[in-house]
């Protein structure tokens, strides 16, 4: 099975509207970070946002929020007020466990922004 | 340093011919990680390192790569008798260390192309 699941190959969102990226997880480890990255077409991969298996409330950055829902094991992503500058691919990560361990990366969502 | 560095940022090599790529972590992460990224496609783990631990190799595609951490800093991923299907974007990051909770800084990354 997948461990990291996106089944948006492609979004558009108009500007200054917000847009929801959508990521499923699997795993049986009760100890996980999720996190989200944004890749321009630049090609850097910048950290966005994480989240705690056991933090109780949503992350927020700015204009990033995620969507955490443990029992249905989804963590999606919430761009708020869409910018141009927002257009990229997005993808979703998890770690598992205490040790240092390879993150899984689902396969990325891209998003437009339309003016 | 303050990032991530790789180099070269591009390089192009010739069928048969072996490469390397050099990654320069950020200094006290102590956790250090190659992916590569094939054109439209998600991060494939390769291989990581952690301090002097023996490293995990589970992501390498083929007895052709390997890759070298010394002295718990710069690390070369070296490909030999490259292919075709070699060509690909090669991530590097690195991570202060272990436990779930820890994001990745990733390099801009090296542009192989085999011709």
């Amino acid at each position: 099975a997948q461990k990291i699941t996106q089944t948006q190959p492609g979004m558009f969102v108009q500007e200054k509207e917000a847009v929801t990226l959508d990521c499923t997880y699997d795993t049986s480890d009760p100890s996980y970070g999720l996190f989200w990255y944004k890749q321009p077409s630049s090609g850097e991969m910048i950290f966005l946002i994480y989240q705690g298996s056991y933090d109780q409330q949503n992350a927020t950055e700015g204009r990033y929020s995620l969507n955490f829902q443990k029992a249905r094991k989804s963590a999606n992503l919430v761009i708020s007020a869409s910018q141009l500058g927002d257009s990229a691919m997005y993808f979703c990560a998890m770690r598992e466990g205490l040790a240092v361990r390879q993150f899984y990366f689902g396969t990325g969502t891209s998003l437009t922004v339309i003016p | 340093g303050a990032g991530v560095s790789q180099s070269p940022s591009n390089k192009v090599t010739e069928k048969g011919k072996d490469v390397e790529l050099r990654c320069d972590p950020i200094s006290g992460h102590t956790a250090l990680y190659w992916y590569r990224q094939s054109l439209g496609q998600g991060l494939e783990f390769l291989i990581y390192f952690q301090g002097n631990s023996a490293p995990d190799k589970s992501g390498l595609p083929s007895d052709r790569f390997s890759a070298e951490r010394t002295g718990g800093s710069v690390s070369t991923l070296t490909i030999q008798r490259t292919q075709q299907e070699d060509s690909a974007v090669y991530l590097c990051a690195s991570s202060l260390g272990g436990g779930s909770s820890y994001g990745y800084t990733f390099g801009s990354g090296t542009r192989l192309t085999v011709v």
